[in-house]
């Protein structure tokens, strides 16, 4: 089966750290961008981030210095490092299929509060 | 950035009718190999977003065929021909013609 499945999120403290990580199977993940999205708590989608098949990144202006993507094909893993946090990170994030986000994950919860 | 502007920002619609979204990018998307790279997302209540339709038109495997897009350059529409109970959530569209990668508001359709 085809999925991706999130994890890493939880409570940090404004200014903390937080890795998420995102488990892809059923499909042949070194051929594929892979992609972050987030949904701030009853609000729209968010693009954050995206890396290449070949390992090019880009990121949204709101998290570039701050947030890290990277993958591990040996283990088809996506990752997100995310430092110097800030309450409005809050949201759900979700790893997605390609630019397109042909296939969304459940999404994990990062929840950025004193 | 390009700005993605949806509208009805909200859509009741009775079951069996028909229902239209219309997406409206500040600049075109089509890109320089041709290709328009604008995607339609579903998000019924409480879950992860869904695609339903990629460059402008396709649909994805497993999309009933009363979803249908349409459109070019700046102007897009969704459409679903005739609405089931199943089809209530919020829409959106989004383009990765350039970056950032930019999405719409949303427009959520709900049962009259």
């Amino acid at each position: 089966e085809v999925q991706l499945l999130e994890s890493g999120g939880g409570l940090v403290q404004p200014g903390g750290s937080l890795r998420l990580s995102c488990a892809a199977s059923g499909f042949s993940f070194t051929s594929y961008d892979m992609t972050w999205f987030r949904q701030a708590p009853e609000k729209g989608l968010e693009w954050v981030s995206t890396i290449s098949d070949g390992g090019s990144t880009n990121y949204a202006d709101s998290v570039r210095g701050r947030f890290t993507i990277s993958r591990d094909n040996s283990k088809n893993t996506l990752y997100l490092q995310m430092n110097s946090l800030r309450v409005d990170d809050t949201a759900v994030y979700y790893c997605a299929k390609g630019q397109s986000a042909i296939l969304w994950g459940q999404g994990t919860l990062v929840t950025v509060s004193s | 950035d390009v700005v993605m502007t949806q509208s009805p920002l909200s859509l009741p619609v009775t079951l069996g009718q028909p229902a239209s979204i219309s997406c409206r990018s500040s600049q075109s998307l089509v890109y320089s190999d041709g290709n328009t790279f604008l995607h339609w997302f579903q998000q019924r209540p409480g879950q992860s977003p869904r695609r339903l339709i990629y460059r402008v038109s396709n649909r994805d495997s497993g999309v009933p065929d009363r979803f249908s897009g349409s459109g070019s350059g700046t102007n897009f529409t969704l459409k679903i021909s005739r609405v089931e109970a199943e089809d209530v959530g919020v829409y959106y569209c989004m383009q990765n013609t350039y970056w950032p990668l930019t999405f719409g508001g949303g427009t959520k359709v709900e049962i009259k």
